[in-house]
C-alpha cells in the first residue's frame, strides 16, 4: 500500500500566520492518465472532514483561496496563507491514485 | 444541497454483525460513487472501499474484503455497509463520504 508521511504532525501558528504542511508518498501519485489523485482534507474538532483541495491543487467549492496545494510525483505541500480561528484543527492528505487509497496521519494545527 | 444522512451510533454485541445506512440527497444518487472511511478513536482515516450505485460495482481494501459488504438501495437513494464478526477492533466511527461531501459519522462500539 501507499504511504504517506505528514510533516510536521503538530503545527502552532498565530492568526494571520502563513503555514505549509508536507506530505510525501512512498510512490508516485501520478496515474497512468495523466492524473495525479492527491487531495487534502480538514477535519475540525468533533465534525466529519472536509474537502479542502482535489487533485494536488484545485479548489473545493466554497474553500477560502487562502488554501493552496502544490506539489507532483511523491512531493505535496498545502499552504495557508494567513490562518484564521476556523483553520484549526487536523489536515489529512489522501491519496486515490493506487488502489488502495491511503490517508498520511494527519497535522494538527494549533494556536500558539 | 448535497447531504450525506448516516443511521444512528450502534451497540453491538462481539460476534454480532450491524447494517449502517446512508442516505444521500441534492444530488444524482447514480452520479458519484459512495465510499466508506472508518476512523478508529483519536486516529488517522482508513478507507474501507467503495461502491458504484449505477452498477452495484463494487472496490474493498483487501484489509476489510472479509469484514465489510457495501450495497445501495437506488429506489430509496441509500447506501449501506454491513460488519459482520465484530470485534472491539471495529469500534470507530465511520463514514460514508463521495468524495466531496461526507456524512456525519457513525459511531460503532463493539461491547458485551
Amino acid at each position: 500500500d501507499v504511504v504517506l508521511t505528514q510533516t510536521p504532525p503538530t503545527l502552532s501558528a498565530t492568526i494571520g500566520q502563513s503555514v505549509s504542511i508536507s506530505c510525501r508518498s512512498s510512490q508516485s501519485l501520478l496515474h497512468s492518465n495523466g492524473n495525479t489523485y492527491l487531495h487534502w482534507l480538514l477535519q475540525r474538532p468533533g465534525q466529519s472532514p472536509q474537502l479542502l483541495i482535489y487533485s494536488v491543487s484545485r479548489l473545493e467549492s466554497g474553500v477560502p483561496n487562502r488554501f493552496s496545494g502544490s506539489g507532483s510525483g511523491t512531493d505535496f505541500t498545502l499552504k495557508i496563507s494567513g490562518v484564521e480561528a476556523e483553520d484549526l484543527g487536523v489536515y489529512y492528505c489522501v491519496q486515490g491514485t493506487h488502489a488502495p487509497w491511503t490517508f498520511g496521519g494527519g497535522t494538527k494545527l494549533e494556536l500558539k | 444541497q448535497v447531504n450525506l444522512l448516516q443511521s444512528g451510533a450502534a451497540l453491538v454485541k462481539p460476534g454480532a454483525s450491524v447494517k449502517l445506512s446512508c442516505k444521500a440527497s441534492g444530488y444524482t444518487f447514480t452520479d458519484y460513487y459512495i465510499h466508506w472511511v472508518k476512523q478508529s478513536h483519536g486516529k488517522s482515516l482508513e478507507w474501507i472501499g467503495y461502491i458504484n450505485p449505477n452498477s452495484g460495482y463494487t472496490n474493498y481494501n483487501e484489509k476489510f474484503k472479509s469484514k465489510a459488504t457495501l450495497t445501495v438501495d437506488k429506489s430509496t437513494n441509500t447506501a449501506y455497509m454491513e460488519l459482520s464478526r465484530l470485534t472491539s477492533e471495529d469500534s470507530a466511527t465511520y463514514y460514508c463520504t463521495t468524495g466531496a461531501h461526507w456524512g456525519q459519522g457513525v459511531m460503532v462500539t463493539v461491547s458485551s
